[in-house]
Order: structure tokens, then sequence, then C-alpha cells
């Protein structure tokens, strides 16, 4: 089935560095969601990406979907200790149904070191 | 109200024990999902219920039955669950159509002894 790469598995940085997170598939990806997990805590979306080329931006928080939709990336610029947590990417299913399924990546778990 | 709830928080159950789990959300999403998520792994999807009918079952073990009783809530009934059934167990939403966000629960923590 369709598998979403997703690199790095751990991240630590100084509190003030950039971090960036990265998803890849061997096929075009329709589109990409972007989720946090905290700590002890539950995904939350932070983000879809449906377009060639695609860029997006949330605060210090940048979001790219490539150019042949099979590659997407996070990035953080000026890390802080609020950032800490796991970022996974998804694809959902291409339309059709009423529901949407979700390929995640495996995840990068951010460590921020005050 | 942007929110999905869980209960309970916590469970320990033993493998002979029937017990249930419960979310509801009330943002008026007609697709509701079950996962399971082990620690420092992405969640697994178990269930998909669309227009409170099952649409999807991953090939979840019987032991574990879901029930869509209407369009808020979602139950998972467990039974002669397995030590290595110990999870967290995410409830999620979505509006109608795949594109669409997925609003999760704060989970249930499940420990099978």
């Amino acid at each position: 089935g369709q598998q979403v790469m997703q690199i790095p598995q751990y991240q630590h940085v100084q509190e003030g560095e950039d971090f960036t997170t990265y998803c890849n598939s061997s096929t075009t990806l329709s589109n990409i969601q972007w989720y946090k997990q905290r700590p002890g805590g539950h995904p939350v979306f932070l983000i879809q990406l449906v377009k060639s080329g695609e860029v997006k931006k949330q605060k210090r928080l940048t979001f790219q979907f490539g150019e042949a939709k099979k590659n997407s990336s996070l990035h953080i610029t000026a890390t802080q200790t609020t950032d800490v947590g796991t970022y996974f990417c998804a694809e959902a299913n291409a339309g059709g149904t009423s529901y949407g399924k979700l390929t995640f990546g495996q995840g990068t778990i951010l460590t921020v070191h005050p | 109200d942007t929110e999905v709830t869980q209960t309970p928080k916590h469970l320990v159950m033993g493998m002979t024990n029937k017990k249930s789990l419960k979310c509801e959300q009330h943002m008026g999403h007609r697709a509701m999902y079950w996962y399971k998520q082990k620690a420092k792994k992405p969640p697994e999807l178990m269930f998909v219920y669309s227009y409170e009918k099952l649409s999807i079952n991953e090939s979840v073990p019987s032991r574990f039955s879901p029930e869509c009783p209407n369009s808020s809530l979602l139950n998972l009934h467990l039974h002669a669950l397995q030590p290595e059934d110990s999870a967290l167990y995410l409830c999620a939403s979505s509006q109608y159509g795949s594109l669409h966000e997925q609003y999760f629960g704060p989970g249930t923590r499940l420990t099978v002894t």
C-alpha cells in the first residue's frame, strides 16, 4: 500500500535553532496534512496542502508541498520549548468517499533544550 | 464547540473483563474514527463510521467491537483483550468528504493485565 516516509525520526535542538522534518513518497501524493502531538497529548491538525509547489506559513512554521507532489516539509524557525512534540505528516485518501482515511508518516519527535 | 471528548481517560482491565470506551462530538461531523496508538508510533486506523454505518474495519480482531448509536456518539466495546492491546485509543471525527482535517479526542490510555 501507499507509504509515506518521514525523516528524521528524532531531532534534538537548542532553543532558538531551526528545525525541519521531511515526508517523502515514491508515488504522487494527492494531498498532505500535518499534525502535532504534544507529549501525553493527542494529534492536533496544523495544515493541509493540496497544490503542487504550495507554501503556507503559520507564524514560525512554514509548510511546503513539492512541485512533483512527492514530498513535503515542515520548517520551524527559532524553536521554542513549546514546539516540543511529535510531528506527523499524513496523506488523506483521494476524493470519492464521505470520510478521510489517513496514511501517516512515522513521525519526527522534536526535543528542544532550553 | 470543536471538541471531541472521550471517557474514561485511563482504564485498567483484566483479560477476562468486558469494558467500553466512549467518544462524543457535537460538531455535526458525520465521519468518526477509532485509532490505536502505541508509544512513539503513529496512530493506526481501526474503524471508520460514516453516517452511523461502518465503512472501514482494518482487519481488527473481533475482541474489539465498535458501535455508533447516533451521529454524535461512538463506542468501542472491549472483551477478552490481550496484554499487547495495551495502548492509547483515540477517537476522531471529521466533516463529510476525504479532504478535511480530523479532530482527535484526548484518548483513553488502556492497560490490559
